[in-house]
This record gives structure tokens, C-alpha cells and sequence, in this order.
């Protein structure tokens, strides 16, 4: 089914280092990717957007690069700090004509100071 | 601050009992979508309205429904509730034009508990 199970791997970074989170998308008719951050007990935030006829967009300190032919997103955060931990998802809009939103396995981001 | 409003942020109840849960999109907002998040699941779409009409539907139990009224709210309605529907609920909306994809707004999500 469309759900994911949230044994959600974890990845720990030092403070001030970059921090890389990946994620493989399902549909190859996917046109649009979102990153998401979810701080605990609270909504998913937007971070960043890409379209499928992007392979990379820029925002702060963010980056987002798309692999089409290997179906894979990664979110790239420049200078981690220690209000960027929380669960990261990124989400591929299913372009079927009902466009619907599926989220991937969360990746959970630990900031050691 | 999404601008997506959601009620109640909390909620307690027996099982077998029925809630609504209520969402306001962001202004301008067309689309509504529902998520459910529970502890051993990630986030099921659960289903989606465009301006009042359904649009999508995801893992929605025959349990649940939901609506999207003329001012654009909309309410997820979980009845005969079981343990297992203990979750938080969010909304999210976006402007939601058919043909492409639009970024998707959240709420904060109500959390329920059903003991």
C-alpha cells in the first residue's frame, strides 16, 4: 500500500557540517517533489519544491537534486543547525489526473552540538 | 504559520463513539487533502477534495468520510472508532488547480485518542 513504516533511519551530523537526505520516489509519471519537515508533535512544514523538469533548485541553505532515471530525490542542508533537527519527507505529486500526494519514508536528522 | 486551521488540536473518546474533525484552508485555498499519521505508520493520504467535489482517494476507511463545503472547509467525519484509529489527523490545502501539481500546505494536525 502507500504507507511507509516509520522505523525511520536516523542521521546524525555534526553542527555546522552539511547534511545530505535522500529518498526514492515510486512513480515515474511523478512530476513534482516537495521536501517536507516535521518537527515532533507538529505539522509537516514546506521546505523546498522541484519540478520534474529540474534536476536541482536552490533555496537557503537548501538544495534539492532529482535523479529521474534512478528515481531519487535528496534534500542537501548547508550548515546544519540544531533547529534543523527533526523528520525530513519528501513527497511526489502523482500526475494520474487525480493528483494526490505521497509521502516517502521519513528521515529523522539529529544535530550533535 | 500554514494558515490551515484544524479543530479540535486534541481529542479524547470511547471507542465505538463518532468525531468530526474540522479544517479550514489557507485563503484562496481550493483543495483540501486528509493525512492520518499514527505511531507505526508514516503519512496515508486518506483523500482529497477540489472545490467541493472529491477528487482522490487514498487508504479511507468505509468508517470515515469527509466533506469540503461551499466556503471551501472541510470535515473529516470518523465513526464507530476502534484503538486503532488513535492518530493525528492532518489537513492540508493547497490552490489545487487540476492540471498541475501545487504545494501543499499543513496543519498542525489534530490529535486523537480513542481508549
Amino acid at each position: 500500500g502507500e504507507s511507509v513504516g516509520l522505523h525511520l533511519p536516523t542521521l546524525s551530523v555534526q553542527e555546522g557540517d552539511n547534511s545530505i537526505i535522500n529518498c526514492a520516489y515510486s512513480n515515474s509519471a511523478s512530476d513534482y517533489f516537495i521536501w517536507y519537515k516535521q518537527e515532533s508533535g507538529k505539522g509537516p512544514q514546506f521546505i523546498i519544491d522541484i519540478r520534474s523538469n529540474m534536476d536541482k533548485r536552490q533555496g537557503q541553505r537548501v538544495t534539492v537534486l532529482l535523479n529521474k532515471t534512478v528515481k531519487h530525490l535528496s534534500l542537501q542542508i548547508a550548515a546544519t543547525q540544531p533547529g534543523d533537527s527533526a523528520v525530513y519527507f519528501c513527497a511526489e505529486n502523482i500526475a494520474s489526473g487525480t493528483y494526490k500526494y505521497i509521502f516517502g519514508t521519513g528521515t529523522r536528522l539529529k544535530v550533535l552540538a | 504559520d500554514s494558515g490551515v486551521t484544524q479543530t479540535p488540536k486534541h481529542l479524547i473518546t470511547a471507542t465505538g463513539q463518532r468525531v468530526t474533525l474540522r479544517c479550514s484552508p489557507r485563503s484562496g485555498d481550493l483543495s483540501v487533502y486528509w493525512y492520518q499519521q499514527s505511531l507505526d505508520q508514516g503519512l496515508q493520504f486518506l483523500i482529497h477534495y477540489y472545490n467541493g467535489e472529491e477528487r482522490a482517494k487514498g487508504n479511507i476507511l468505509e468508517r470515515f468520510s469527509a466533506q469540503q463545503f461551499p466556503d471551501l472547509h472541510s470535515e473529516l467525519n470518523l465513526s464507530s472508532l476502534e484503538l486503532g484509529d488513535s492518530a493525528l489527523y492532518f489537513c492540508a490545502s493547497s490552490v489545487g488547480r487540476v492540471n498541475s501539481g501545487n504545494t501543499i500546505y499543513f496543519g498542525e494536525g489534530s490529535w486523537l485518542t480513542v481508549v
